[in-house]
């Protein structure tokens, strides 16, 4: 099982490009959570999906957007690229939201805005 | 809003020993889930516990226990046994739904030979 996917794991932007960080999970979960860690900190909620077609933001949306038109696939979309976008970006999925259910995380993409 | 408080930035432990990490949180839900992740140096977010707060049993996983106390809004992870392999950063999580997580700060924890 290849479980949650991301690519790519690195990457350095210039100021004001965009990029797109692509998500995949074969596990068939309906929840899907973009985070951010910052150097030194805990991850930050920026957009989650409770499946196909549903997204909703979270507590650090700005300068970020999504889409969910599968199950499978949850791509987080950088517009204008800025310094404080610099960190690291997980995604991860899970079969409910509830905390009875474990969420899986992918390994990471380091993003460097330069 | 939610707030979690790792207030040990760093600790370490001598290995086969006992070393303890505190996590304090704030909230006025009455229902919600507390979990402790391990992020090793490859950083993949690993589970290691997780605990219901309308259960007071406190949970345990193999050599990972909590204390939690819900009335003091406490949440502290034990790990007995310590092994190098446990050398990681570990975070403290708060969960209420699927838009609402809160992580701690993070303890970075070294076990020593």
């Amino acid at each position: 099982n290849a479980g949650v996917t991301q690519t790519p794991k690195f990457r350095i932007l210039k100021i004001g490009q965009s990029m797109t960080l692509q998500c995949t999970q074969d596990m068939n979960h309906n929840y899907m959570y973009w985070y951010r860690q910052d150097p030194g900190m805990g991850l930050k909620l920026i957009y989650y999906s409770v499946g196909a077609g549903i997204t909703d933001k979270g507590e650090v949306p700005n300068g970020y957007n999504v889409s969910r038109s599968t199950t499978e696939d949850f791509p987080l979309r950088l517009e204008l690229a800025a310094p404080s976008q610099t960190s690291v970006y997980f995604c991860a999925s899970s079969y409910s939201m509830g905390g009875n259910t474990e969420a899986f995380f992918g390994q990471g993409t380091r993003l460097t805005v330069v | 809003a939610q707030t979690v408080t790792q207030s040990q930035p760093e600790m370490s432990v001598q290995e086969a020993e006992t070393v303890t990490l505190s996590c304090t949180y704030d909230t006025s839900e009455s229902n919600y889930y507390l979990f402790w992740y391990k992020q090793p140096p490859s950083r993949q977010m690993i589970l290691v516990i997780r605990q219901e707060a309308y259960k007071q049993q406190n949970a345990t996983e193999n050599r990972f226990s909590v204390n939690f106390q819900k009335a003091a809004k406490s949440f502290s992870l034990k790990i007995s046994d310590s092994q190098l392999g446990d050398t990681a950063m570990y975070f403290c999580a708060f969960l209420v739904n699927a838009g609402k997580s809160t992580f701690g700060d993070g303890t970075t924890l070294t076990v020593k030979p």
